[in-house]
């Protein structure tokens, strides 16, 4: 079963410009979750989707925002970037029940100059 | 309020030898789980072993095992044999019963094994 794919990469942007980034689950699953992680604050969450509707979100700018496809895909979207958004920004995917393990993608490199 | 803590920056381990990465959790749930990931320089993020608050055996994944001492809230992961191919980050993290799928992470820990 093929795992979780983030797409693309590595990406460079500038200061004010916005980014979009994919994350495909792992076959079945229902839930994506996303994740922050910096030298600075660590890993830090930022939303989970199921089943299309947004279940949990964490305390990051409504720059930060997020959807989910029909067919589990999820897409996070940053607007207005800013420098401090340079990070490395991992998705987890997982059935969805509480008992369930999150299983990460290898992330998105992101820099913002 | 949920807090994972993990104190020790930096270790090292010979090859072969037993090491345990220490982590300790905050919470007022009663139902959680325990979770360890490794982290390679790659990024990626690799799921350890898994420990549920209501386990009374501790968990056990390979070389991987998880010291869950409950009443001090502390989840320790032990990796026995120590590889090569096991220096990383590792990861501590706990999902309460009642956030969803939000799970709260460590610092971690960077784990050098030496030959």
């Amino acid at each position: 079963k093929a795992g979780v794919t983030q797409t693309p990469r590595y990406l460079i942007k500038t200061r004010g410009q916005q980014v979009t980034l994919s994350c495909s689950p792992i076959s079945g699953h229902r839930s994506v979750s996303w994740y922050q992680q910096t030298p600075g604050q660590g890993l830090q969450f930022l939303f989970e989707y199921f089943s299309e509707t947004q279940r949990n979100k964490g305390n990051f700018p409504g720059r930060f925002s997020g959807r989910q496809f029909s067919n589990s895909r999820s897409e996070m979207n940053v607007s207005t970037l800013e420098l401090g958004d340079s990070a490395l920004y991992l998705c987890a995917s997982s059935l969805g029940d509480q008992k369930e393990t999150q299983y990460f993608g290898p992330g998105t490199r992101l820099l913002v100059l | 309020a949920q807090k994972i803590t993990q104190t020790q920056p930096g270790m090292f381990v010979q090859e072969k030898e037993a090491v345990t990465l220490d982590c300790t959790y905050d919470t007022s749930d009663q139902s959680y789980g325990l979770f360890w990931y490794k982290q390679p320089s790659s990024g990626e993020m690799i799921f350890l072993i898994y420990q549920g608050s209501y386990d009374e055996q501790n968990a056990t994944e390979g070389r991987y095992s998880l010291n869950f001492q409950k009443a001090r809230k502390s989840a320790n992961l032990v990796i026995s044999a120590s590889q090569l191919g096991d220096s990383a980050m590792y990861f501590c993290a706990m999902r309460p019963q009642n956030t969803g799928n939000q799970f709260y992470f460590g610092t971690g820990t960077s784990l050098t094994v030496i030959p």
